[in-house]
């Protein structure tokens, strides 16, 4: 039973443009939900978190927003940089946290 | 460098027999975290350290797993009698408080 889910394989967009990622989840005591970028052959990089008081929380080009009520949550990405290219991991939980199965982000030129 | 470290980077076995996988957390770093990614899903969580104790090992697939760690230094993770469905990417992430931040490149381990 998935408690993070991330229902997109992949998602293409091009250079500059905005990219959004988004993820479910369905335990409503998670209280802390993170974004996690991996590229090959590396280990997931933190990206940006929130708690769930916030609904927004930014920083540079990436803001994560939650939405409780639909427990949901998105990641954008403005403006899009071929750099972003990777597979994205949603996370949630409290000290133990899930992730997703992740999103795999392709910037075109 | 300062990150957190694994070793080996590649393990390769035969079935049946034990292995030990490393992860020596950023110095300071209070929490420590292994999680495994199979072939096409997602990171899967196993067991987490406060300090030298695990407040959860709800993770761990069988009693042929098992983890520990020395204080707030390192720690192992030891399977046992290894089976085919233990191939996977081994993570551990490393944290001065607690949700795991900072993760070092894994284990791959390949059972034949």
């Amino acid at each position: 039973d998935q408690q993070v889910k991330q229902n997109s394989p992949s998602l293409s967009v091009q250079e500059g443009r905005i990219s959004i990622l988004n993820c479910d989840y369905t335990n409503s005591m998670f209280d802390y939900f993170l974004w996690y970028k991996k590229y090959p052959a590396e280990g997931p990089t933190f990206l940006i978190s929130i708690s769930s008081i916030k609904d927004k929380n930014e920083d540079g080009r990436f803001t994560v927003f939650l939405n409780k009520s639909a427990k949901h949550l998105s990641l954008h990405i403005v403006p899009s940089q071929p750099g972003d290219s990777a597979v994205y991991f949603c996370a949630a939980g409290d000290d133990k946290i899930i992730f997703g199965k992740g999103t795999r982000l392709h910037i075109l030129p | 460098g300062a990150g957190v470290s694994q070793s080996p980077s590649n393990k390769v076995t035969e079935k049946g027999k034990d292995v030990e996988l490393r992860c020596d957390p950023i110095s300071g770093h209070t929490a420590l975290y292994w999680y495994r990614q199979r072939l096409g899903q997602g990171l899967e969580f196993l067991i987490y350290f406060q300090g030298n104790s695990a407040p959860d090992k709800s993770g761990l697939p069988s009693d042929r797993f098992s983890a520990e760690r020395t204080g707030e230094s390192v720690s192992t993770l030891t399977i046992q009698r290894t089976q085919q469905e233990d191939s996977a990417v081994y993570l551990c992430a490393s944290s001065p408080g607690s949700r795991p931040q900072h993760f070092g490149d894994g284990t791959r381990l390949s059972i034949l």
